[in-house]
């Protein structure tokens, strides 16, 4: 079955480590996007992707890091500059603005639980 | 720019009783709109959306919405809860243009089921 897969579930960190997100997909999707949830806040977007080799940031980007050297993956990167880490993160994807419709559908991943020691 | 407002942080509602989830946007444009419900320590998963025609949807799960442009809403039914729907809903709304910066959300409505 067709899906976005997350690794790892639970992570901890310690203070001052970069760690990094796995996020991969076998939908076909063109976009990506990494959201970041915590509790009472809903879904803060972090970057998005379109297209292989090609990232934007969103609303919280600031000590974030991405990469999409490939359709099906968009590995998100905590670096120590990250002031508060600790946070339930959410990828998903969608078709891409090939489609207005489909473009706006989102598929998530089961999420990726962070927590800073 | 757009914004999507749940005005109901948790509601508690009896198993079996009816349920409404309000949820109200501010978009300068026709939005297209959904809910999604994430169950604890889970992902999100699409109950239902609208993009244009018949603002009476039906998702999954029993559940549907109306969009009323003149409100600006786009609450969530469903006519008897059951204990399997205790999660927490968001709306969401997404731009019509095209939709490259995926969806903006609500804060969520945490939903209780009374025996």
């Amino acid at each position: 079955d067709g899906g976005i897969t997350q690794s790892p579930k639970y992570l901890f960190r310690k203070e001052g480590q970069n760690v990094t997100l796995s996020c991969e997909q076998n939908l076909n999707h063109d976009a990506m996007y990494w959201y970041r949830q915590d509790p009472g806040q809903g879904l803060r977007l972090i970057y998005y992707s379109q297209i292989v080799n090609d990232f934007q940031k969103g609303d919280i980007a600031e000590g974030y890091s991405v990469s999409r050297e490939k359709k099906e993956s968009f590995p998100l990167t905590v670096t120590s500059a990250q002031k508060n880490p600790t946070a339930f993160y959410l990828c998903a994807s969608s078709i891409g603005v090939s489609s207005f419709t489909g473009a706006n559908v989102l598929t998530f991943g089961a999420g990726s639980r962070l927590t800073v020691l | 720019a757009q914004s999507v407002t749940q005005p109901d942080i948790h509601i508690t509602v009896s198993e079996g009783a009816s349920l409404e989830l309000r949820c109200n946007y501010s978009y300068g444009a026709t939005p297209y709109l959904f809910w999604y419900v994430q169950s604890p320590g889970q992902g999100l998963q699409l109950l239902l959306k609208y993009f244009s025609g018949d603002t009476l949807v039906q998702g999954i799960k029993g559940f549907e919405a109306e969009f009323k442009r003149s409100q600006s809403s786009f609450n969530l039914r469903k006519p008897s809860v059951h204990w399997s729907d205790a999660a927490e809903y968001f709306c969401a709304v997404g731009f019509s243009g095209g939709g490259a910066d995926g969806l903006t959300f609500g804060k969520g409505t945490h939903l209780i089921i009374q025996p």
